[in-house]
Parts: structure tokens; C-alpha cells; sequence
């Protein structure tokens, strides 16, 4: 158990549909970082929340969303989802920048059918 | 062209070989990382570094920072270490991870 909780482990759902996927962090860790692998495409960093705000986005669609609760937990919200969006989503915690190495969830797998 | 460029991208050796996977990067970084992803595809990350060299067990991780490039090596390899190793930099002033993709290693008994 590295200390960062994803659920679900395993998501199944029909394209036009709207899922949200959570994460929570290791205790003490205030960033929380939102990844993407898919099999074409590699692992790719989506967004990043420190303490309960936006600090950096990367390649998210603007059908996707995410937010960091003031208990540190955070949601990654996916929306009128295709096929394409099937892929491994991770979550990623450290205690603030990247300089203190990062510690990643076990991950939601989200097929879309 | 990827800012992160690893090498090989399969490798596959007896066990107990020395194994050495490579990696280019192309821009200016505050950090590299090294991850380990198994076939239940769990991530887990096993260096950070910066300068020099770090070692735990028998893994280490160098960095030439001149040079932008990184190495990763497994002594006395077993097939436990069978994974995908992936190279990642996190940029000057950035927070967010760019990765290579991926080195897949089996390791035969």
C-alpha cells in the first residue's frame, strides 16, 4: 500500500456518460497529481492541485475536471466520455513541488464502451 | 519528438545479468525521476535525482547533467525485476512529469 487510495480500481461505463474518479493522498502530502496512460499515447500529466488549488495544468481535455477538497482528497471528473478516453488514470501525491519525489496510487482503469 | 527519450525500449536477459536502460532528455530539468511499472500496472518510484548518483539494493541511478542524460542499472538481475521502467523529468520552474516511454524488461530464469 504505497499510502495513495484510488477508487475505483476498475470503472466501466458508455461513451456519452459522465464518471468521477478520486483520489486521496498520502497523509501529510498537500499536492495531488492527475495522470493518463493510454497505449498510444504513454503516461501523460493532466492537472496538479496544491492544498486545495490549481497549480498546474497539462493535457486535459476541457470535458474533464478536477478539484482538490479542503480534507486534501481530490476528484478528477470525466465527461461525455469516448472511446478514446479508455486509459489508466493515476493519481500522484508529495508533500509540495516536485522536489520531494512523488508517491502514485495503484490507479483506475476506465474502459469505455 | 518526446523531450524524453529512453533506450532500449524491450530488453530481455538472464538472470543474474547486469542491466543498463537509458535516458536523454532534451530540456532543461530540476529533477529526474526513474518509476517501475508492473504488468498489474501499479506505479512505484524508485529514484529522484538531481546530480550523481543513487543507489538502493541493487538498483542505481546516475545523472550527467551536462551530458542530459540518465542511466538506470540492476545488478545480479532476477525475474522479479521483469517490469516496464519508465524515465520521467520534471522541468525548470514545472511541475508536472514528462515521460519516456518506457523500457520493458524481462528477466529469464
Amino acid at each position: 500500500d504505497s499510502g495513495v487510495t484510488q477508487t475505483p480500481k476498475h470503472l466501466i461505463t458508455a461513451t456519452g456518460q459522465r464518471v468521477t474518479l478520486r483520489c486521496s493522498p498520502r497523509s501529510g502530502d498537500l499536492s495531488v497529481y492527475w495522470y493518463q496512460q493510454s497505449l498510444d499515447q504513454g503516461l501523460q500529466f493532466l492537472i496538479q492541485y496544491y492544498n486545495g488549488e490549481e497549480r498546474a495544468k497539462g493535457n486535459i481535455l476541457e470535458r474533464f475536471s478536477a478539484q482538490q477538497f479542503p480534507d486534501l482528497h481530490s476528484e478528477l471528473n470525466l465527461s461525455s466520455l469516448e472511446l478514446g478516453d479508455s486509459a489508466l488514470y493515476f493519481c500522484a501525491s508529495s508533500v509540495a513541488g516536485d522536489s520531494y519525489g512523488y508517491t502514485f496510487g495503484s490507479g483506475t482503469r476506465l474502459t469505455v464502451v | 519528438k518526446n523531450e524524453v527519450e529512453q533506450s532500449p525500449q524491450n530488453l530481455t536477459a538472464q538472470e543474474g545479468e547486469f542491466i543498463t536502460i537509458n535516458c536523454s532528455y532534451s530540456v532543461g530539468i530540476s529533477a529526474l525521476h526513474w518509476l517501475q511499472q508492473h504488468p498489474g500496472g501499479g506505479i512505484v518510484s524508485l529514484f529522484m535525482l538531481s546530480s550523481g548518483k543513487k543507489k538502493h539494493g541493487r538498483l542505481i541511478a546516475t545523472i550527467n547533467i551536462q551530458e542530459k542524460h540518465s542511466s538506470l542499472h540492476i545488478t545480479a538481475s532476477h525475474p522479479r525485476d521483469s517490469a516496464v521502467y519508465i524515465c520521467a523529468a520534471s522541468g525548470a520552474g514545472s511541475y508536472q512529469l514528462t515521460f519516456g516511454k518506457g523500457t520493458k524488461l524481462s528477466v529469464i530464469p
